[in-house]
């Protein structure tokens, strides 16, 4: 079966510091990993995947995410925070050759930037 | 903007309603799906249509029930609904990667 798991539910840090948000997951075969951003009572927004090809993938609003098939990770990256970066970030995954299916979700990581 | 349109936003309805949720995609995309999202708790997924075709139903009760006419359009029909229903249903759509979603709609069952 498919998972993933976010272990944080909340992050904090500092207007201009870098940040992670973690994620990991369980699945047979090479996953597609994806994050998505929510903000306060909206949908959920497309940040970036993996499919293949290199590890690392770089996204929307300057986020970047790196997978890590030894660790199974896919930690959400940004080299300097914004305040408006503050909301909801979600890691998704499915199994590779399933397109039509839906994504398994973490339960979220709550980013907070403080200024 | 994301192509994938769900009315009404905001939803009041008592136990005893029949009211339902409409999402319309504007991608062309084949597979459309039903999402709950309670507070404190993970994303939940309700159905999935492939091509007018409903190939998960992830055990969700029968007071919703879900309605694909084409690919396009995605209702989801609710009736006699309890207050713990209350949450964000999202919709989303897709042709074989990531998800687009809706902005949801928010119900709340007095």
């Amino acid at each position: 079966a498919q998972s993933v798991a976010q272990p944080e539910d909340q992050v904090n840090v500092a207007e201009g510091n870098p940040l992670t948000v973690k994620c990991t997951y369980s699945v047979s075969g090479n996953p597609y990993l994806f994050w998505y951003v929510q903000y306060p009572n909206r949908g959920l927004q497309f940040l970036l995947k993996y499919i293949t090809g290199d590890n690392l993938v770089k996204g929307s609003y300057g986020f970047e995410a790196e997978f890590n098939k030894s660790q199974t990770s896919f930690h959400l990256k940004k080299p300097s925070a914004l305040v408006s970066d503050s909301a909801l970030y979600f890691c998704a995954v499915r199994a590779p050759n399933q397109a039509g299916t839906a994504l398994i979700f973490g339960k979220g990581t709550t980013l907070s930037v403080s200024s | 903007e994301t192509g994938v349109t769900q009315t009404p936003r905001h939803l009041v309805m008592g136990m005893t309603n029949k009211k339902s949720l409409k999402c319309e995609q504007h991608l062309g995309h084949n597979a459309m799906y039903w999402y709950k999202q309670s507070a404190k708790k993970p994303l939940e997924l309700m159905f999935v249509y492939n091509f007018k075709e409903q190939t998960e139903n992830n055990s969700v009760p029968s007071r919703f029930s879900p309605e694909c006419p084409n690919s396009s359009h995605l209702f989801l029909h609710l009736h006699t609904l309890q207050p713990e229903d209350s949450a964000l249903y999202l919709c989303a759509s897709s042709q074989a990667g990531e998800l687009f979603f809706g902005e949801g709609s928010r119900l709340t069952v007095l």
